[in-house]
């Protein structure tokens, strides 16, 4: 059963333009969401997060927004560079359970020239 | 740079053959994960110490063992390597003090053959 869900497995971009990665989760107790960046033959790296509390949280290029009630966030990238071609993985911890995250699959984005 | 080592970075064993991945982190956090992941799929935590305490998840087989011997290291310990163990093994760390970031290493490659 998956609680977080990108379904999405890849996205292709041009340079410049706006990356829009999307997730989905199925439990409302998540009270915190994070997304994290993987390059090849690296480990994730932590890149934005969100609390249940807000809508919203900016850091540069990169944007999360969340809905709630559509149980849906997403991960806005603008301008997006070639240095951004990664897998993004969505993840959500459930309220008071702050040693476990729930991760999604990823999302495979390619910013091309 | 604080960090996140995992050793090796590649290990082939054969079917039913016991291996030990070790982690170890001098960001002195307090909690230390290892996860699984298979090719395109998300990251699924075995299990987790928080100081001392071993955390097992449910379903995480009994073929997986693990040991923390002190603050900096944590080793996984594979006692029967099946075909179905080939997988990236990710160790994370977090500070446990209310905060969900966690902090991957690079991770190991295993392959059984």
């Amino acid at each position: 059963d998956q609680q977080v869900k990108q379904n999405s497995p890849s996205l292709s971009v041009q340079e410049g333009r706006i990356s829009i990665l999307n997730c989905d989760y199925t439990n409302s107790m998540f009270d915190y969401f994070l997304w994290y960046k993987k390059y090849p033959a690296e480990g994730p790296t932590f890149l934005i997060s969100i609390s249940s509390i807000k809508d919203k949280n900016e850091d540069g290029r990169f944007t999360v927004f969340l809905n709630k009630s559509a149980k849906h966030l997403s991960l806005h990238i603008v301008p997006s560079q070639p240095g951004d071609s990664a897998v993004y993985f969505c993840a959500a911890g459930p309220s008071g359970g702050y040693n476990k995250l729930i991760f999604g699959a990823g999302t495979r984005l390619a910013v091309h020239p | 740079d604080a960090m996140v080592i995992q050793n090796p970075r590649y290990q082939v064993t054969q079917f039913g053959k016991p291996v030990t991945l070790s982690c170890s982190q001098t960001l002195n956090h307090n909690v230390m994960y290892w996860y699984q992941q298979k090719s395109s799929q998300a990251p699924k935590l075995l299990f987790h110490y928080y100081d001392k305490d071993f955390n097992n998840e449910a379903d995480t087989p009994d073929n997986f063992q693990s040991r923390r011997p002190n603050t900096s290291f944590c080793f996984l310990d594979i006692r029967s390597p099946g075909l179905g163990d080939t997988a990236m093994y990710l160790c994370a760390t977090s500070n446990g003090q209310g905060r969900y970031e966690q902090y991957f290493g690079p991770g190991t490659r295993l392959t059984v053959t």
